[in-house]
């Protein structure tokens, strides 16, 4: 069974970058049958799409987050990240890796998530 | 940027009660919708994709219908393992949303 890991800083200064790494054990993210995306959950709130990334390397965003992230994947690690610049006390949240699986019928959106990761933005 | 409005926001309800959670969008999403559960402290679950399609290992007393813009989630006979709070999702575009989510509490 496929499973997904978050890591990072718990903990990032208000002006700086948010970094974080999803480490997928139990099956390649080179595979054509996955894709991957980043959600997050800011206290208390609901759930917020921050981005995909597809097996051909393609990136898409939420509009409101654009400016801001970058996903990329890194084969050789099995691994896929992601960064947001010039953070503010709003990208405090638990952040979140998923998979999303692509079969002969259509795609199934997360099927499977990360524990998630709390990241704190404070000085 | 395709919305989705999910109502209500909480749901009072008691153990055996037949649950029904409404998310429409802002426009045609195809089947393209997920329902998921997600209780305190924990990622979400997967209930539900491509509108009515349980996910396996979901109980079947989890449901969804619906088609173009309005969609439900049914809870046939509601268990104790099911108060939690529930969020869907549309992937019909490049660019993905999740609706505001609906608490299901003990009445």
């Amino acid at each position: 069974q496929m499973q997904l890991q978050e890591s990072g800083p718990g903990l990032v200064k208000p002006s700086e970058t948010l970094s974080l790494m999803c480490t997928v054990s139990g099956g390649s993210i080179n595979s054509r049958s996955y894709h991957w995306g980043w959600i997050r959950q800011a206290p208390v709130k609901g759930l917020e799409w921050i981005g995909n990334i597809y097996s051909s390397g393609s990136t898409y965003y939420n509009p409101s987050l654009k400016s801001r992230v970058t996903i990329s994947a890194d084969m050789s690690k099995n691994q896929f990240s992601l960064k947001v610049i010039s953070v503010t006390a709003a990208d405090t949240a638990v952040y979140y890796c998923a998979r999303i699986t692509i079969t002969s019928t259509g795609w199934i959106a997360f099927d499977i998530w990360g524990q998630g990761t709390m990241v704190t933005v404070s000085s | 940027d395709i919305q989705m409005t999910q109502s209500p926001s909480t749901l009072s309800a008691s153990v055996g009660d037949r649950v029904t959670i409404t998310c429409r969008a802002s426009q045609f999403i195809n089947s393209h919708l997920a329902w998921f559960q997600q209780k305190p402290g924990r990622a979400p679950k997967l209930l539900i994709y491509k509108t009515s399609t349980l996910e396996s290992g979901v109980p079947s007393r989890f449901s969804g219908s619906g088609s173009g813009t309005e969609f439900t989630l049914t809870i046939s006979s509601l268990q104790p393992d099911d108060f939690a709070r529930y969020y869907c999702q549309q992937y019909d575009s490049y660019t993905w949303t999740f609706g505001q989510g609906t608490r299901v509490e003990t009445k």
